[in-house]
C-alpha cells in the first residue's frame, strides 16, 4: 500500500530552526510536496521537489532523496505565525497526491 | 498566482437537506479537480476526482450517490451532499490543477465547512 508517515507533533522556540521529516512509500513519484496548513483554513503551498537535492525558498527549504523516499522541511527564523500544521503530499503515477497526517508544529516564544 | 474560490464558506442545515457547495478556478483553466474532506486533527481525505465533461471518480468509501460531482466546466466543480446528516458535518476542501511547465500543481479553495444539525 501507499503510505506517508511525518510527526503528529514538534516543538520550536521562536527564532530558532525545526526541520520536520516526511518518509513515504508509494505507486510510482512525480514530485513531492508541502503544504502549510492553519487551523480552520484550507492549505497553502510551500515547496515542490522533484529531483534529489535541497530547494531554498526564503526561510523555507525542502529537501528530498528518493532513493531514500525522504524528504524534510527546514524552517529558519522561526516566527509565532509559523504555528501550523505541515502536510507532506506525494503525486504517484496516476499524478494523485497522497497524502501525510501533517506535522502540528507549536512555537513557544 | 492562481485562485480557487469555494461557496459558501460555511453552511448550517438540517439533517435530511442538501447541500451544494461551489468551487471555481478563477483565473485559469481547470483540468481536474479534487474535492476533499477534512475532518478535525486529521489530514485530508480525497473523496473524489473529476475531469471536466466526465464522471468523477471516487474513492473507496466515498458514496456517489450521496456526494454528487458535477464538472461542468473547467471553471467549476459542485459537490452536492444529499441527504446530510450529523455525520457528514466536516470541513470540504476543493482543489484545481490545470499544468504548468513539466508538473501540476493543486491549488487549493479556502474550504467549506459544513454544520448539519
Amino acid at each position: 500500500g501507499q503510505n506517508i508517515d511525518q510527526p503528529t507533533e514538534m516543538t520550536a522556540t521562536e527564532g530558532a530552526i525545526v526541520q520536520i521529516n516526511c518518509t513515504y512509500q508509494t505507486s510510482g513519484f512525480n514530485g513531492l510536496f508541502w503544504y502549510q496548513q492553519h487551523a480552520g483554513e484550507a492549505p497553502t503551498f510551500l515547496s515542490y521537489n522533484v529531483l534529489d537535492g535541497l530547494e531554498e525558498k526564503g526561510r523555507f527549504s525542502s529537501f528530498l532523496s528518493r532513493s531514500k523516499g525522504y524528504s524534510y522541511l527546514l524552517l529558519k527564523e522561526l516566527q509565532m505565525k509559523d504555528s501550523a500544521s505541515y502536510l507532506c503530499a506525494v503525486m504517484d503515477s496516476n499524478y494523485q497526491l497522497i497524502w501525510g497526517a501533517g506535522t502540528k508544529l507549536i512555537i513557544k516564544p | 498566482g492562481a485562485v480557487v474560490s469555494q461557496h459558501p464558506s460555511w453552511v448550517i442545515c438540517k439533517s435530511g437537506t442538501s447541500v451544494k457547495i461551489e468551487c471555481r478556478s478563477l483565473d485559469f483553466q481547470a483540468t481536474t479537480m479534487f474535492w476533499y474532506r477534512q475532518f478535525p486533527k486529521q489530514s485530508l481525505m480525497l473523496m473524489a476526482t473529476s475531469n471536466e465533461g466526465s464522471k468523477a471518480t471516487y474513492e473507496q468509501g466515498v458514496e456517489k450517490d450521496k456526494f454528487l460531482i458535477n464538472h461542468a466546466s473547467l471553471t467549476l466543480s459542485t459537490l452536492t451532499v444529499t441527504s446530510a446528516h450529523p455525520e457528514d458535518s466536516s470541513f470540504y476542501i476543493c482543489s484545481a490543477s490545470g499544468t504548468s511547465g513539466d508538473w501540476n500543481e493543486q491549488f487549493f479553495g479556502p474550504g467549506t465547512r459544513l454544520t448539519v444539525l
